[in-house]
């Protein structure tokens, strides 16, 4: 069954440091993926998207991720994180069947920064 | 502006007590869905609708409808809810299925 890892359930970096935020995924096929932020109270946002191509992709907000299938990873990063970063960070698959598409969400990694 | 929009916001309500959370999307999109959000567990999605009247279960459906009547709505319903369907609840939509989603601002289902 396909799934989606977020092994850190919680990291804390300090403002101005660089950001790396893991995402492993299992899944057969060439994998739609996508980096959603949640900032309190609020809907999911997306950052950022790979479907094809080039394996680096750029976001908003200053963030990347790099698509390694070697690794079955899909790492986000910042080069230098802002105290309003600070929020739950979801890695997601679109999982591609006979019925339809279901996007299959990690269980967030909750970012918070320090001055 | 295009936008999901989802009602009520927030609901308290009890056991058993039929009740809808509508969505709407103003984007076109053929492909809508429902998650919950629960500490720890992430988002799961419930239902999901690759088109009017197409519907198809989620990871977690049990205690839930929906229907897809018009392109535009997708309302989910729980016919007799129970306190473990409390929770956080959010309507998606895009183009199509494999397309990054929109999301409504969300619906706090509190039920007693």
């Amino acid at each position: 069954a396909q799934s989606v890892t977020q092994p850190d359930i919680h990291i804390t970096v300090s403002e101005g440091a660089s950001l790396e935020l893991r995402c492993n995924y299992s899944y057969g096929a060439t994998p739609y993926l996508f980096w959603y932020v949640q900032s309190p109270g609020q809907g999911l946002q997306l950052l950022l998207k790979y479907f094809s191509g080039d394996t680096l992709v750029q976001g908003i907000k200053g963030f990347e991720a790099e698509f390694k299938r070697s690794q079955s990873s899909f790492n986000l990063r910042k080069p230098s994180v802002h105290w309003s970063d600070a929020a739950e960070y979801f890695c997601a698959v679109a999982s591609a069947n006979q019925a339809g598409t279901a996007l299959i969400f990690g269980k967030g990694t909750t970012l918070s920064v320090s001055s | 502006e295009a936008q999901v929009t989802q009602n009520p916001r927030y609901l308290i309500t009890v056991t058993g007590k039929k009740l809808t959370v509508t969505c709407s999307q103003n984007m076109n999109h053929e492909y809508m869905s429902w998650y919950r959000q629960d500490p720890g567990l992430g988002l799961r999605q419930i239902y999901y609708s690759m088109n009017v009247e197409v519907t198809d279960k989620g990871d977690v459906p049990e205690g839930y409808k929906v229907s897809r009547k018009e392109k535009r709505n997708f309302p989910l319903i729980l016919e007799s809810p129970s306190p473990n369907q409390t929770s956080l609840y959010f309507c998606a939509s895009s183009l199509r299925g494999h397309q990054p989603q929109h999301f409504g601002d969300g619906t706090r289902l509190s039920i007693l």
